[in-house]
């Protein structure tokens, strides 16, 4: 257990729904991200925040949106995904003053 | 565009010898880099970072570091065969001044420790 909760752990959802991921950090860190892992491609970054503020947006398509209403909790909302958007999604924190980044255990997703 | 690569493997090594993972970076700038473990079906565990050049010990873990050759390496001593996943190479992305700054991760190199 890291400190770093998902929810939830599986999602399947259709191309017209809409959803949310949520990520809670209970480790006082002050920075969230989130990461799509695909099989056999890298983790890929996502989106940073810095205390509550989008600080970089790796040119994800605007079918994923980003909010983090304060340190802890950071959320991605989902719509018109494509069946190519199907991964394991994970959030991670870390503080300012240390570069460490943990991981929550990830939301599988399926689109159909 | 930032690139570190990793062989993919399978790397196979017996129970009780030394593992020894490789990974190498693009941006000469980087100044943070990490390793993370991850189980199958199981998200990414921190297990060392290193920020200067040598080696930083943690148990049976050693990392290395070579800014001069863009090089960062991961020992195993005593491998066991719960060592046996993924090992991913992470390098924090240089340049943006702050703390919260994303990684960029290798495809990671799949370990397999033989009893």
């Amino acid at each position: 257990e890291t400190g770093v909760t998902q929810t939830p752990r599986h999602l399947v959802m259709g191309m017209t729904n809409k959803k949310s991921l949520k990520c809670e950090q209970h480790l006082g860190h002050n920075a969230m991200y989130w990461y799509k892992q695909s099989a056999k491609k890298p983790l890929e970054l996502m989106f940073v925040y810095s205390l509550e503020e989008r600080v970089e947006n790796n040119s994800v398509p605007s079918r994923f949106s980003p909010e983090c209403p304060n340190s802890s909790h950071l959320f991605l909302h989902l719509h018109t995904l494509q069946p190519e958007d199907s991964a394991l999604y994970l959030c991670a924190s870390s503080h300012d003053s240390n570069y460490e980044q943990y991981f929550g255990p990830g939301t599988r997703l399926t689109v159909t | 565009q930032k690139e570190v690569e990793q062989n993919s493997g399978p790397l196979s090594v017996p129970e009780g010898a030394i593992a020894s993972l490789n990974c190498t970076y693009s941006d000469r700038g980087s100044q943070s880099f990490f390793w993370y473990r991850q189980y199958s079906g199981k998200s990414p565990e921190l297990i060392m970072s290193i920020y200067s050049n040598g080696d930083k010990e943690d148990g049976r873990f050693t990392a290395q570091l070579n800014k001069a050759s863009q090089y960062v390496s991961l020992l195993i001593r005593d491998s066991q065969p719960s060592d046996s996943a993924t090992y991913l190479c992470a390098v924090k992305n240089p340049y943006s001044g702050g703390g919260a700054d994303g990684l960029t991760f290798g495809k990671g190199t799949h370990l397999i420790i033989q009893p």
